[in-house]
């Protein structure tokens, strides 16, 4: 059974920093690219990041690029989000997702989400 | 980068109904475009992927059509338990982006 849990959520002030991580199991982790997906509490989601099976290639979305770094540790089966300069705009609940197809970065959709992790950026 | 026009941003229907959701983007990204379903505090769920690819487990009141920029969702016989938040979005190239969503809403 596929499983993906984030954690490392919290409140942070602004300016602040923030690593979020995503464990996954119950498949061959780096056979897959993995993105971030947020959700601004009662609106929609908004991509955020992006990284491919073998960690070589990111994408961010221009909202939080050169504050959001997205990485992997494929010995460990985990998704990292390193998030520095917080600001208010990022609070939101922070899935990671599996994206459908193998060693493809995005085609197919995410077929697996993890709970989320809720991100509270407020002084 | 590519824009996402999903519509409508809310439908109220009754359960039996047949409910269609539309999303448009600003170019053309063949058949890649997934749909998802979202309820209440809990994860999205990818109901169909590659445009009419529908997910194992999903119910076939739900199917997927069109190619290039225009695409629908449509829930043939509503169920109660379909009533949710839908997003569409785009898996062809970066940026990613979904659609607004549409809330479905018991009439």
């Amino acid at each position: 059974e596929v499983q993906l849990l984030e954690s490392g959520g919290a409140l942070v002030q602004p300016g602040g920093s923030l690593r979020l991580s995503c464990a996954a199991s119950g498949f061959t982790f780096s056979d897959y690219a993995m993105s971030w997906v947020r959700q601004a509490p009662g609106k929609g989601l908004e991509w955020v990041s992006s990284i491919s099976y073998s960690g070589t290639i990111t994408y961010d979305a221009e909202s939080v690029k050169g504050r959001f770094t997205i990485s992997r540790d494929n010995s460990k089966n985990t998704l990292f989000l390193q998030m520095n300069s917080l600001r208010a705009a990022d609070t939101a609940i922070y899935f990671c997702a599996k994206v459908t197809l193998p060693e493809k970065l995005a085609n197919g959709g995410f077929d697996y989400w993890g709970q989320g992790t809720l991100v509270t950026v407020s002084s | 980068d590519i824009q996402m026009t999903q519509s409508p941003s809310s439908v109220s229907a009754s359960v039996g109904d047949r409910v269609t959701i539309t999303c448009r983007t600003s170019q053309g990204i063949y058949t890649w475009l997934a749909w998802y379903q979202q309820k209440p505090g809990k994860a999205p769920k990818l109901l169909i992927s590659a445009a009419s690819s529908l997910q194992s487990g999903v119910p076939s009141r739900f199917s997927g059509s069109g190619s290039g920029t225009d695409f629908t969702l449509t829930i043939s016989s509503l169920q109660p338990e379909d009533f949710a938040t839908y997003y569409c979005q785009q898996a062809n190239s970066f940026p990613l982006a979904f659609g607004g969503g549409t809330k479905v809403e018991i009439k």
